[in-house]
């Protein structure tokens, strides 16, 4: 069963304060997709990497995806009150399966 | 409305009850998911489709069924409803296979 490990799991910060997720695996993975939960609402996908080692950036978030396809980061430069939410890493596994498996997910709080 | 919509947004039903909670999409997507979310343990896929008449178990099929008579329709069954059953289920929909998911807007289902 391929398992993919969020953390930090909760992570409180003030605005202006930069930030790291992480999501990461023993399985390699054909692509990964980071995703954003607001409360109330469904997720919301904000990026899909799929070669190793690439960086993507998105405004103020920086996604790279592990050389070895095992695992991904999001970074946050100047975190605002609007980029609170639910962060969910899933992966599609190698072969292309139709399924994704998702971590638990990171639960980031900025403060004003 | 363009995109995926799930009814109801919430149920309250009671322990032995039949409750069925539907969905749509309007992209024509072969793929449809159904994930349960619960705390502590992220988004859970219980079934998917890859089209029409062609459904597959995932990882907490127990107690659902599920059908897709239509692509646009993809409606997930509780037979039996059990307080176990409480959670938010989200329906999602892909164009291929481990594809970006778009997500729905979620249903809230408490038993009793």
């Amino acid at each position: 069963t391929q398992l993919l490990e969020q953390s930090p799991q909760f992570l409180s910060i003030q605005e202006g304060e930069n930030l790291t997720v992480y999501c990461n695996s023993s399985s390699v993975f054909s692509s990964l997709q980071w995703y954003r939960q607001e409360p109330g609402e469904g997720p919301v996908l904000l990026v899909t990497v799929v070669t190793g080692g690439e960086v993507k950036k998105l405004k103020r978030l920086t996604f790279q995806f592990g050389d070895a396809r095992k695992d991904s980061s999001l970074h946050i430069t100047a975190a605002q009150p609007g980029d609170t939410g639910l962060y969910l890493c899933a992966g599609a596994s190698r072969g292309g399966s139709e399924k994704l498996v998702f971590g638990k997910g990171t639960k980031l709080t900025v403060n004003p | 409305d363009a995109g995926i919509t799930q009814s109801p947004r919430y149920k309250i039903t009671e322990t032995g009850r039949q409750v069925t909670l539907m969905c749509h999409q309007t992209w024509s997507h072969s793929y449809m998911f159904w994930y349960r979310q619960d705390l502590g343990h992220g988004l859970r896929l219980i079934y998917y489709s890859a089209a029409a008449d062609i459904t597959d178990k995932g990882e907490v099929p127990d107690g659902y069924v599920v059908s897709r008579s239509k692509t646009e329709n993809f409606p997930l069954t509780l037979e039996s409803a059990t307080r176990s059953q409480t959670s938010v289920y989200f329906c999602a929909s892909t164009s291929w296979r481990g594809g970006n998911g778009f997500f729905g807007p979620g249903t809230r289902l408490t038993v009793l």
